[in-house]
């Protein structure tokens, strides 16, 4: 166990609608990252968070959107969904912004599927 | 801007073998750290090694360890005595400004 809880594991939905997916990172844990994987694809980074701050945005589509709140848990929003959104989202969590963090664990993903 | 590559999409190697699992890298920061990941097929993402850029000496983690060349910017995983359990996908990351991943390299260990 990571520490990294994600919710939900599995999501179903259909085009057209919108979804919020949770991230718990592990206690002490500052940053928050967001990654969209494909199928069998790797990791696109999508967003960084540190403590409630954007710190760094990837290819992220301004359908998306994420936010950390003040008990450092992240949501991750996705909205008019397309079925080429069907993927595995991770979040991941670290100590700090500063680098190097020695350490970054995963959640175990929700896997989103649009049909 | 920061950069990752993986050049091997798969690799066969036999139990009890070692197996070197390529990873470059590009970053203009000097300070940056680099991570290696394991993903079976089940899906999570399983940390195996961080190696930070101002290390002296090589990350080891049991059977896992991490060739830090910085001058030639590379960071490869490095597997003694493969086991069967490590077929899997393995992924390098690159933190500098943000955590970057590489494109992946599936690893098979056969009988």
């Amino acid at each position: 166990d990571s520490g990294v809880t994600q919710t939900p594991k599995h999501l179903i939905t259909a085009t057209g609608q919108r979804v919020t997916l949770r991230c718990s990172p592990r206690s002490g844990d500052l940053s928050v990252y967001w990654y969209q994987q494909s199928l069998d694809q790797g990791l696109q980074f999508l967003i960084h968070y540190y403590n409630g701050e954007e710190r760094a945005k990837g290819n992220i589509l301004e359908r998306f959107s994420a936010q950390q709140f003040p008990d450092l848990h992240s949501e991750l929003n996705l909205s008019s969904l397309e079925l080429g959104d069907s993927a595995l989202y991770f979040c991941a969590s670290s100590p700090g912004t500063g680098v190097p963090n020695t350490e970054a664990f995963f959640g175990q993903g929700t896997r989103l599927t649009v049909v | 801007a920061q950069k990752i590559t993986q050049t091997q999409p798969g690799m066969f190697v036999q139990e009890k073998e070692a197996v070197t699992l390529d990873c470059t890298y590009d970053t203009s920061d000097p300070s940056y750290g680099l991570f290696w990941y394991k993903q079976p097929s089940s899906g999570e993402m399983i940390f195996l090694i961080y190696q930070g850029s101002y290390d002296q000496q090589n990350a080891t983690e049991g059977r896992y360890s991490l060739n830090f060349q910085k001058a030639r910017k590379s960071a490869n995983l490095v597997i003694s005595a493969s086991q069967l359990g490590d077929s899997a996908m393995y992924f390098c990351a690159l933190e500098a400004d943000k955590l970057i991943f590489g494109t992946g390299t599936r690893l098979q260990v056969f009988p």
